[in-house]
């Protein structure tokens, strides 16, 4: 079936330590990743994407590993600021961008100083 | 460029009655897809958009509608509101394999 779950309701990383959230999908055919960051009273934002032809993509300060063997992926944050406080949402979407994007339920990042 | 545009931004409705949400997709956007988010919860697929007709449909009932228009916008219809359904919903755009932007939601609370 269509899942696609984090593994922590809440995470709390001192600030300027890194961050890494984790997700877990049930959907072996699933070949697109997306991490999306939602903060208070906004939309959720693009943050990085890995298809599943990649098991590592870099962007700036956020690194995502995807696993299939396990069906795993992971958001690292790195030098973790305040204003990464929000809801990360993992999600999967085919490779096509033509299909629904599958949210799981988030794990909301707290920041302390 | 104004990305994507949700109106309104909060809505209060009686139960049984009708609402309709409108979106404005990102400049040269051509498929507008909604979702609906509760409270603590992850976006939740409703529907997609493309040329104007239904693309896809995720698990809601036929009291969930939408429409777009030639100018790619697009409006969401609930019909016979239950409280259930109070909720942010998302309207989310894109453009062939290019990836999705999401508007600020618009807040609906059934009472």
């Amino acid at each position: 079936g269509e899942s696609v779950g984090l593994h922590l309701p809440t995470l709390s990383v001192q600030e300027g330590d890194n961050s890494i959230i984790n997700c877990a999908y049930s959907n072996s055919a699933s070949d697109y990743f997306i991490w999306y960051k939602q903060e208070s009273g906004k939309g959720p934002q693009f943050i990085i994407d890995i298809r599943s032809n990649m098991d590592k993509r870099q962007g700036q300060r956020v690194t995502v590993l995807l696993n299939k063997t396990v069906k795993h992926l992971s958001l690292q944050i790195a030098a973790t600021q305040p204003g990464d406080s929000a809801v990360y949402f993992c999600a999967e979407n085919s490779v096509n961008r033509d299909d629904k994007i599958i949210f799981g339920k988030g794990t909301r990042l707290h920041i302390l100083p | 460029d104004a990305g994507v545009t949700q109106s309104p931004t909060h809505l209060i409705k009686t139960r049984g009655q009708q609402v309709t949400l409108r979106c404005s997709p990102k400049s040269g956007h051509d498929t507008v897809s909604w979702y609906q988010q509760a409270l603590g919860q992850g976006p939740q697929f409703i529907f997609q958009y493309y040329e104007e007709e239904e693309r896809q449909r995720g698990n809601f009932p036929d009291r969930f509608s939408g429409h777009q228009f030639p100018n790619y916008s697009s409006e969401l219809n609930v019909n016979a509101l239950l409280l259930g359904d109070s909720a942010l919903y998302l309207c989310a755009s894109s453009f062939g394999t290019l990836e999705a932007f999401f508007g600020q939601g618009t807040r609906l609370t059934v009472v």
